[in-house]
């Protein structure tokens, strides 16, 4: 079993749609969870911590649930940018690794 | 404020061949890590570079070793390539090594062996 599994996608979604995504973990030590946002051949950059009671920020959230170890990313009025790949990231056994996902990829549709 | 900055971007390599690729941590950041990304996978940790000293360490042969220069810059350095070393190298640095405030990345040196 991969320590953080995501559907790898693509999800196609019409513009303005809501769409989610959820993230397995294996390692129930892990404290820091994130997403992480990549564009095709650029670099990962964060797109938001994910805390324990849940966070908001725009039009995303991003939700945690320890006891099922699974973390979920939503999306609402899905926009044309929004296309991409999300990546899910914990921090593993030492705190210094992340471990990410393969990532789900995004294709937002006119 | 610079960012994180990698080169070369793109680089060709004969399998066999070493290289060595290079990151500017942004201001501030004393942490370095180094991470490979293959084609449709996720970054996978390579090792961590803090205070000039190795930090830890993923799953990855002794042919792949690093750097931190006295200003928190860092090298990647590859000995005998092999084929499955072509990815995008990813350098983030840290304002620490806990990562608690967030890593920032480069935009990658895209390597290929031949």
């Amino acid at each position: 079993r991969k320590e953080v599994e995501q559907d790898p996608g693509p999800f196609n979604v019409p513009e303005g749609a809501t769409v989610a995504f959820n993230c397995t973990y294996s390692n129930s030590a892990s404290q820091s969870f994130f997403w992480y946002r990549q564009d095709c051949r650029k670099e990962p950059k964060l797109l938001m911590s994910v805390y324990s009671s849940g966070n908001e920020d725009g039009r995303f959230t991003a939700q945690l649930n320890r006891a099922s170890q699974y973390i979920s990313l939503l999306i609402r009025d899905s926009k044309l940018s929004d296309s991409a790949t999300y990546l899910c990231v914990v921090n593993g056994k030492s705190n210094y690794q992340l471990i990410w996902g393969a990532g789900t990829k995004l294709i937002i549709k006119p | 404020e610079t960012g994180v900055t990698q080169s070369p971007t793109h680089l060709i390599k004969t399998r066999g061949q070493q290289v060595t690729l290079r990151c500017s941590s942004q201001s501030g950041h004393n942490t370095v890590s180094w991470y490979q990304q293959a084609l449709g996978q996720g970054p996978q940790f390579i090792f961590q570079y803090y205070r000039e000293e190795e930090n830890g360490r993923g799953n990855f042969p002794p042919r792949f070793s690093g750097l931190q220069f006295p200003n928190y810059s860092s090298e990647l350095n590859v000995n005998a390539l092999e084929l499955d070393d072509s990815a995008l190298y990813l350098c983030a640095s840290s304002l620490d090594t806990t990562g608690d405030y967030g890593y920032t990345f480069g935009s990658g040196t895209r390597l290929t062996v031949v």
